[in-house]
């Protein structure tokens, strides 16, 4: 049970070029967040999903797009990546939303750097 | 006014010692409230849920105070191990529904 997984953990990008990671959970989880975690900003969220085929924009998700074609895997796109997207990303998942006192189980974080 | 706000630190403690950690929110009608755990270049992983009587786990007691919209982590017996960033996490409100609000956390460093 590898429980949420993220690739690539590293990437350096060019101004304008694009990217897309992957997250992927063995949970059989219906909610999966993307968020990234910037130094004295905390994790803001970007976008998340309720369920297979559903996406909604979170915080700060001006940059990104998303999809959620299967339920174990959740996609987050750089069209033209910029150094200000230049953070740790997390991806993490639940059984159940968060007002239901459920915990989110993170992945391991992607270090992206946009030169 | 922030959302949900802490104490940067360090909190820079023996080991041992007793260190306590508040967190405030914006939002009465919030709904759930954790602490999570992150460790330098890692990923956040949930310490404790907090309960509105309070609950304890080992060393470890968080409480939740709804008048005065706050939530605590308290740690006794101070371990090395315990050196960490602690991330106080609460689902603000209803509408919000599946979305959690961190705190920009609060770093420990506990020193033999």
């Amino acid at each position: 049970n590898a429980g949420v997984t993220q690739t690539p953990k590293f990437r350096v990008l060019k101004t304008g070029q694009s990217m897309t990671l992957l997250c992927a959970q063995d949970m059989n989880h219906e909610y999966m967040y993307w968020y990234r975690q910037d130094p004295g900003m905390g994790l803001r969220l970007i976008h998340y999903s309720v369920g297979e085929g559903t996406t909604a924009k979170g915080e700060v998700p001006d940059g990104y797009n998303v999809s959620r074609l299967k339920k174990q895997n959740f996609l987050l796109g750089l069209e033209s990546a910029a150094p200000s997207q230049t953070s740790v990303y997390f991806c993490a998942s639940s059984s159940s939303g968060a007002a239901t006192q459920e915990t989110q189980y993170f992945g391991p974080g992607t270090r992206l750097l946009v030169l | 006014r922030k959302e949900v706000e802490q104490d940067p630190g360090p909190f820079n403690v023996p080991e041992g010692a007793t260190v306590a950690f508040n967190c405030t929110y914006s939002n009465s009608a919030s709904q759930s409230f954790f602490w999570y755990r992150q460790d330098c270049r890692k990923e956040p992983k949930l310490l404790m849920s907090v309960y509105s009587s309070g609950n304890e786990d080992g060393r470890f007691t968080a409480q939740l105070n709804r008048a005065s919209q706050y939530i605590s982590l308290l740690i006794r017996d101070s371990k090395l191990s315990d050196s960490a960033t602690y991330l106080c996490v609460v689902n603000l409100e209803k509408s919000s529904g599946d979305k959690l609000t961190f705190g920009t956390g609060t770093r420990l460093a506990v020193r033999p």
